[in-house]
């Protein structure tokens, strides 16, 4: 268990719909950073949060928001939804000066069907 | 931008030692991590160099060599277990003050008995 919780574990929705995936990085992490896996495209980074500012941004579509709330939660808001977006969405947190050790949540496999 | 390449599959044998190679082209490099994923798991960190050189982990080992844009991991004693997809991941500049890891496709690592 590393300490990182995603919520729902899974989401089916329709295309079009809009859906909001949650995450609770582990006690003390600072930065939340959020990731899609699909098989075809590997793990893609998309935007990263640090102490509730945005730090980076990955390959995130303008179709999707995030934000990190003062309680450090964040939100990954996925709005349009196409077939494409089906996918696992992973969670991960990591200290102040520790990017490269990131502790990923269990993921929310979303089904867009 | 970040670009990495490693084997999408290896296969070995119980008690044996696997190398999972790794090349990449960055700007502004920091350092090469690996993580392991078991199927429907999350990723979970296994190493990270920053330095050229070793460094070893119990059964595992990572090493890189800057000049080269070369890593790999080795695992040794390999068990049943160890099945799982590895991803190696460079830590590099993305612009604006900000870093972002990316991440490889993947080795998806096979162990036989």
């Amino acid at each position: 268990d590393s300490g990182v919780t995603q919520t729902p574990k899974h989401l089916i929705t329709a295309t079009g719909q809009r859906v909001t995936l949650r995450c609770s990085p582990r006690s003390g992490d600072l930065s939340v950073y959020w990731y899609q896996q699909s098989l075809d495209q590997g793990l893609q980074f998309l935007i990263q949060y640090y102490n509730g500012e945005e730090r980076a941004k990955g390959n995130i579509l303008e179709r999707f928001s995030a934000q990190q709330f003062p309680d450090l939660h964040s939100e990954l808001n996925l709005s349009s939804l196409e077939l494409g977006d089906s996918a696992l969405y992973f969670c991960a947190s990591s200290g102040e000066d520790s990017q490269e050790t990131q502790y990923f949540g269990p993921g929310t496999r979303l089904l867009v069907l | 931008g970040q670009s990495l390449e490693q084997p999408s599959e290896v296969t070995a044998v119980e008690g044996a030692i696997v190398q999972i190679n790794c090349t990449y082209q960055t700007s502004g490099f920091y350092g090469l991590s690996w993580y392991q994923q078991h199927d429907g798991g999350a990723p979970t960190f296994l190493s990270y160099n920053a330095l050229d050189g070793l460094e070893e982990t119990g059964r595992f080992s990572s090493f890189l060599s800057r000049s080269d844009s070369y890593g790999y991991l080795l695992l040794q004693e390999l068990q049943m277990k160890d099945s799982a997809s590895y991803f190696c991941a460079v830590r590099g500049y993305s612009g604006a003050g900000s870093y972002q890891l990316t991440f490889g496709k993947g080795t998806k690592l096979s162990v036989i008995p």
